[in-house]
């Protein structure tokens, strides 16, 4: 079965400073892999996935099978970016059940 | 961007009972729905995967004739949690998607048994 750890439950980054959320998997296919995020009082919303190979918000995630990793990371850190930041993945493109990681609250101190 | 409503957003019911939670795309169609539980934190744990017109398949691990789900229309699907005790209390969150890839997020229902 698939499993998804994110090993920090909680972050601490002063604004300015990079941003590494980590993220590992297991699982022997070909998997999708996304980052969510939730902010304060709000709904889980897609951050970005690693097969669009997209920079969202400043944000950027690369895939590495070798590592099994999902690492998201940003250059330089912004207080709105406080938030709980999820990885998620799909067991294969197009396969829409979801696994979650159990999140990491990341807090930007200005 | 897409709109998924949940109803209620807090709802405390007592043990024994029934309790529905509703499930609303707003503004387009959903052919799949999926129903997530989340424990205080703990990920979320996906619990039924409806399409519309067909039954929901169940994760390993729930039981369906505990929690019951419809997807009657391409805009709404229900979970009925029938019998409830104090260990289902919990955060239920659904979500949807219209055919692409991405699933939007309801804000979520926390139900309470007492």
């Amino acid at each position: 079965a698939q499993r998804v750890t994110q090993p920090e439950k909680l972050l601490s980054v002063f604004k300015g400073a990079p941003v590494e959320l980590k993220c590992n998997y297991s699982y022997s296919g070909s998997p999708e892999l996304f980052w969510y995020v939730q902010y304060s009082r709000q709904r889980l919303q897609l951050l970005l996935r690693h097969i669009s190979r997209e920079s969202i918000k400043g944000f950027t995630a690369d895939l590495n099978k070798g590592e099994t990793s999902f690492h998201l990371k940003k250059p330089f850190a912004q207080e709105e970016d406080s938030a709980m930041y999820y990885c998620a993945l799909a067991r294969n493109f197009g396969n829409e059940k979801l696994t979650f990681g159990t999140g990491t609250r990341l807090t930007i101190i200005p | 961007g897409a709109v998924v409503s949940q109803h209620p957003s807090w709802v405390i019911c007592k043990s024994g009972t029934s309790v529905k939670i509703e499930c609303r795309s707003l503004d387009f169609q959903a052919t799949t729905m999926f129903w997530y539980r989340q424990f205080p934190k703990q990920s979320l744990m996906l619990m039924a995967t409806s399409n519309e017109g067909s039954k929901a398949t169940y994760e390993q691990g729930v039981e369906k004739d505990k929690f019951l789900i419809n997807h009657a229309s391409l805009t709404l699907s229900t979970l009925t949690v029938t019998s409830a005790h104090p260990e289902d209390s919990s955060f239920y969150i659904c979500s949807a998607k219209a055919g692409s890839y991405e699933q939007y997020f309801g804000p979520g229902t926390r139900l309470t048994v007492t």
